[in-house]
């Protein structure tokens, strides 16, 4: 079953706009991590904030965590073309399993 | 480093037909997973191997398929008999999991399979 409810499904923004999307979920977790998927290929891990973490940044990429609300927040800053993708969530409840959302559909217009 | 390797990246086949999958995750990782992929269920996990052993298969769908890991470089999905709903994308992944925690899984690009 899906734990990560990512938010929103889809998003359209200009290149060199922001983009923000939310991923909630039920339980309580070890860690949470994103991913991104490019049109016919495989998932890549972006960043992995821990539960005891606040808030992470990889280069364009700032990463939330409220474990209070069971929420996580991406923002991609500065949006490319290349930052076309298919964002997930995956949350680790300190077993074996990554429980991926549905994902949010990111489309960079040039 | 090379990353997860799978193959073929694309089959079509008849319903009836086996169907094996093959997979070879990143040297010295020692956990394994076998994912589907569809629009209408998404990412669904199949079956997770942990220094080669099934630990959980709790995810195949049904008896015709099937998962062996003969050695810590490679892996194969069977469907036998192939069914038109097995149509989707399967990803293996591999991590290397050290602790109770999950580090992060490295995907193949996947095998795209139909099923006529």
């Amino acid at each position: 079953s899906q734990q990560g409810e990512e938010d929103p499904q889809a998003l359209s923004i200009q290149e060199g706009e922001n983009a923000t999307m939310n991923c909630s979920y039920k339980t309580s977790i070890n860690n949470l991590q994103w991913y991104r998927q490019n049109s016919g290929r495989g998932l890549v891990h972006l960043i992995l904030i821990r539960s005891n973490e606040r808030e992470k940044h990889s280069g364009r990429l700032r990463v939330t965590l409220d474990t209070s609300k069971k929420s996580s927040s991406l923002l991609i800053t500065a949006s490319r073309a290349a930052d076309t993708a298919s964002y997930f969530c995956a949350t680790d409840r300190n077993d074996y399993k990554l429980s991926f959302g549905a994902g949010t559909t990111v489309t960079v217009r040039a | 480093d090379a990353g997860v390797i799978q193959s073929p990246r694309h089959e079509v086949t008849e319903m009836g037909q086996e169907v094996t999958l093959r997979c070879k995750p990143i040297s010295g990782h020692n956990s394994l997973f076998w994912y589907r992929q569809t629009m209408m269920r998404g990412l669904e996990l199949l079956i997770y191997f942990n220094n080669n052993v099934p630990i959980d298969d709790s995810g195949m769908p049904e008896d015709r398929f099937s998962a062996k890991m003969p050695n810590a470089s490679f892996s194969t999905l069977k469907i036998q008999p192939s069914e038109p709903r097995d149509s989707a994308v399967y990803f293996c992944a591999s991590s290397l999991r050290t602790g109770p925690s999950n580090q992060p899984q490295h995907f193949g690009d996947g095998t795209r399979l139909s099923i006529l």
